[in-house]
């Protein structure tokens, strides 16, 4: 079935990369994503993959792909405190835009 | 950017009344909208998948004669939680797949906007 599993809490100090880690099941995955929630907020998009790029580079995010492993992560360089928050990966299902989310990563910056 | 908005934000009702939630895209038209539900902690679970004009695609294990899925226009989509009881207390988030905008601005992402969610409390 389709799974997506991540760790569920990081710690950084600021000013340091982040890296939140995430796997999936499906190797028919089409599109990868990372949304961002905020406390009591919706999920905001943050980037996306497609499934035969290995990398994309985003201002501070950086998404590496390893679709042999079915693995993604998200790398946030000079992580602030404005970046806390839980961090959700999600593959889009092939053949449909049905979205199977991960349990998120709580990111908590510290100083 | 694309924006959807849901409204209530947050609603508190008495176990066995029903709950309408509504979910708009307020710059886009959105022939399918997605409805998901959120327990404290937990991570985002599809209900269903609501499509304009026609009957709900609900996932498996929800019932669909409790959460009722109406689209009746390419910009708004309603949930209403019938008979609510203190279980179906949760977060509602919607989505919706902006396709048009897709087309000019990223063609094959579909990408899907998600409203800011509504806190449902049953006592």
């Amino acid at each position: 079935g389709e799974d997506v599993e991540q760790s569920l809490f990081l710690s950084v100090r600021e000013g340091d990369s982040s890296v939140i880690n995430c796997t999936y099941t499906d190797s028919s995955s089409t599109y990868l994503y990372w949304y961002k929630q905020e406390p009591g907020a919706g999920l905001q998009l943050l980037t996306y993959i497609f499934s035969n790029m290995d990398m994309k580079q985003d201002q501070r995010l950086t998404v590496l792909l390893n679709k042999k492993d079915k693995h993604l992560s998200l790398r946030i360089a000079d992580t602030q405190t404005g970046d806390s928050a839980i961090y959700f990966c999600a593959e889009r299902t092939g053949g449909y835009n049905k979205l199977i989310f991960g349990a998120g990563t709580r990111l908590a910056v510290h100083p | 950017g694309a924006v959807v908005s849901q409204h209530p934000s947050w609603v508190i009702c008495k176990s066995g009344t029903s709950v309408k939630i509504e979910c708009r895209s307020l710059d886009f038209q959105a022939t399918t909208m997605f409805w998901y539900r959120q327990f404290p902690k937990q991570s985002l679970m599809l209900m269903a998948t609501s499509n304009e004009g026609s009957k709900a695609t609900y996932e498996q294990g929800v019932e669909k004669d409790k959460f009722l899925i109406n689209h009746a226009s390419l910009t708004l989509s309603t949930l209403t939680v019938t008979s609510a009881h203190p279980e179906d207390s949760s977060f509602y988030i919607c989505s919706a797949r902006d396709l048009g905008g897709d087309r000019l601005r990223s063609p094959s992402t579909d990408t899907q906007y998600f409203g800011p969610g509504t806190r449902l409390t049953v006592l």
